[in-house]
């Protein structure tokens, strides 16, 4: 299964737009990316995933390299909900998700 | 949007007994469910990934026998631990999708605690 880096924590202001990079430098061509993020004591909830192009949606926004071997998730506006362990997982064709270490988000109000 | 319950939520029981934890997806079909463990402060294991109408697949390290999984119908899996001692007292947490290239829908977990 591909690895994906993330760095274990970083800290952003409420309000303030947060990046959260990932390395993916053994992609394979049909690899998704998804990210995902866990709240304490919940199952992961689902953020985005793409393939190729950037992606847009209520949540985040995910900015893809154009060699696939980084990606960053965008969230425009922290808030204090979302404070989580974010995770960036590579997905081949099948279904098998494998979770990395994450990165823990802390927004300081 | 789609859902995967997972009950019950919290289990406190004593050391050699069996515990089942049951997965559904509400509103949609799920072939493929998958089983996850998480120990405190540590990321999601796969443990297994449950086949409706067939055997389990294990991931390397994982006790068939202690873990049983049963996926009877297109909307229920179930995990059961097996004699349950103190060292698999864990979050147990299932899974399952629409389609391969969809996201992965999450319960919210079973705290198991194993006295």
């Amino acid at each position: 299964d591909a690895k994906t880096t993330q760095p274990n924590s970083m800290e952003s202001n409420e309000e303030e737009p947060v990046h959260l990079p990932c390395n993916h430098s053994t992609i394979s061509g049909t690899d998704y990316i998804h990210w995902y993020r866990q709240l304490p004591s919940q199952g992961p909830e689902y953020v985005i995933h793409g393939l190729t192009s950037n992606v847009n949606n209520r949540m985040a926004s995910l900015a893809i390299a154009e060699d696939r071997k980084s990606s960053t998730l965008i969230l425009h506006r922290a808030t204090l909900r979302d404070a989580a362990v974010y995770y960036c997982i590579l997905k081949p064709t099948g279904n098998q998700f494998y979770f990395g270490t994450g990165t823990s988000l802390t927004v300081i109000p | 949007g789609a859902v995967v319950s997972q009950h019950p939520s919290r289990v406190i029981c004593k050391s050699g007994t069996s515990v089942k934890i049951e997965c559904r997806s509400l509103d949609f079909q799920a072939t493929t469910m998958f089983w996850y463990r998480q120990f405190p402060k540590q990321s999601l294991m796969l443990m297994a990934t449950s086949n409706e109408g067939s055997k389990a697949t294990y991931e390397q390290g994982v006790e068939k026998d202690k873990f049983l999984i049963n996926h009877a119908s297109l909307t229920l899996s179930t995990l059961t631990v097996t004699s349950a001692h103190p060292e698999d007292s864990s979050f147990y947490i299932c899974s399952a999708n629409q389609g391969s290239n969809q996201p992965q829908h999450f319960g919210d977990g079973t705290r198991l605690s194993i006295l």
